[in-house]
């Protein structure tokens, strides 16, 4: 079946501009993260979605940034007022329920900010 | 909190041989999952294998194999018969079982390369 897909595949953007990332996750998984992927912090965990549970937000790094997951499935990333230091691959998983499942990646979107 | 740690940035094998990346991981919990992910340049992450901390025996998928040794903390990747296939970077990961704290713990990864 298919995968978990990500779009764009790239963005580029300018310092001050907000961006919106995209999920599709397997169907039928009720679990989706967001991790950062950087040269200088290697992979970060972002925030995770379970269900209808209230998401784990605990590892957004600052209130530029949030997450939503529409009708349990396809989640938006969006980074307002974009930084330099926000340059990175935005990778998103999902799994077929919460702990106890392998999470599945997408190929990640590349976000470069000038 | 956890962490997990991989000290070495970058191995080479000769195609064909065998070769072992190095993981060590920091917890107090007793239950827990680790993984192996393996990265292409495509940026796909891909699992290779994973291990459960409550079973003893060490998983195994076709040629990649672990060594899980619970005490020291310790969860490498041998990769025997090397391919050119597998050179990619190699992500060590740990995962709790407790609470909701469903996200995974990397380390900061290993690039392999193989020579033909």
């Amino acid at each position: 079946g298919a995968g978990v897909s990500q779009s764009p595949s790239n963005k580029v953007t300018e310092k001050g501009k907000d961006v919106e990332l995209r999920c599709d996750p397997i169907s039928g998984h009720t679990a989706l993260y967001w991790y950062r992927q950087s040269l200088g912090q290697g992979l970060e965990f972002l925030i995770y979605f379970q269900g209808n549970s209230a998401p784990d937000k605990s590892g957004l790094p600052s209130d530029r940034f949030s997450a939503e997951r529409t009708g349990g499935s396809v989640s938006t990333l969006t980074i307002q007022r974009t930084q330099q230091e926000d340059s990175a691959v935005y990778l998103c998983a999902s799994s077929a329920s919460g702990r106890e499942e392998t999470q599945y990646f997408g190929p990640g979107t590349r976000l470069l900010v000038l | 909190a956890q962490t997990v740690t991989q000290s070495q940035p970058e191995m080479s094998v000769q195609e064909a041989e065998t070769v072992t990346l190095s993981c060590t991981y920091d917890t107090s919990e007793s239950d827990y999952y680790l993984f192996w992910y393996k990265q292409p340049p495509s940026r796909q992450m891909i699992l290779v294998i994973r291990q459960e901390a409550y079973k003893q025996q060490n998983a195994t998928e076709n040629r990649f194999s672990v060594n899980f040794q619970k005490a020291a903390k310790s969860f490498s990747l041998k990769i025997s018969d090397s391919q050119l296939g597998d050179a990619a970077m190699y992500f060590c990961a740990y995962r709790s079982m407790l609470g909701s704290q469903g996200n995974l713990i990397f380390g900061k990864g290993t690039k392999l390369s193989v020579k033909p």
